[in-house]
């Protein structure tokens, strides 16, 4: 089983700020890494997959870097609506894993 | 667009088996790029990976819960299916279906009580 950790658990931020969450896996996943948004009430919505590339509609503030073992989700400039849970998720095995969250909060 | 929504009891009671169905629309379910998957929420906790099925009816298994899952298909119903036996509290949760990374359904609750 790949173990994704993930950090910080909870991050608070003000508007229009920068935000820096951090995934980490046990071992090498090369680039088959995924972020999601999830606010409460709703399904996950998939906001980066292959690390990296932005999926459907997800505006440019949003961008994933990272391989291996080592992930960053980088919001730019925090908007109102991305106050949410963000998970990353491993597809490298035929058993998914999925990491614990951050939760990012208004300061 | 491909939309997936789930059905089912929302009440099971303890040491019985959890069965719920998913119905996927706008794109055949045997197509040969599909992943069909269970994954579910506790009430305030994160995502478990329950288990799926690609559209070759191969299946998977998350090995905690192996013993008791079973997932399937029925293709002629552009179904996929979820069986969770022995359940407990400890599966009460909101159970989503998913395809692939993007696609996913909204959710169902399902609480284990007596």
């Amino acid at each position: 089983e790949i173990v994704m950790t993930q950090s910080p658990a909870s991050l608070s931020v003000s508007p229009g700020e920068r935000a820096t969450l951090s995934c980490r896996a046990s071992q090498s996943i090369t680039n088959n890494l995924a972020w999601y948004q999830q606010k409460p009430g709703q399904a996950p919505r998939l906001l980066i997959y292959e690390a990296s590339t932005r999926a459907t509609g997800i505006p440019a503030r949003f961008s994933g870097s990272g391989s291996g073992t080592d992930f960053t989700l980088t919001i730019s400039s925090l908007q109102s609506e991305d106050f949410a849970v963000y998970y990353c998720r491993q597809y490298s095995t035929y058993f998914r894993t999925f990491g614990p969250g951050t939760r990012v909060d208004i300061k | 667009q491909v939309q997936l929504q789930e059905s089912g009891p929302g009440l099971v009671q303890p040491s019985e088996t959890l069965s719920l169905t998913c119905t996927v629309s706008g794109d055949s379910i045997t197509r040969n790029v599909y992943y069909w998957v269970w994954i579910r929420q506790p009430p305030g906790k994160g995502l478990e990976w329950i288990g799926g099925v690609y559209y070759s009816g191969t299946t998977y298994y998350n090995p905690s819960l192996q013993s008791r899952v079973t997932v399937s298909m029925d293709s002629s119903k552009s179904q996929f299916s979820l069986r969770l036996s022995s359940v407990t509290a400890a599966d009460t949760a909101i159970y989503f279906c998913a395809g692939n990374l993007a696609y996913w359904g909204q959710g169902i609750l399902v609480a284990v009580s007596s």
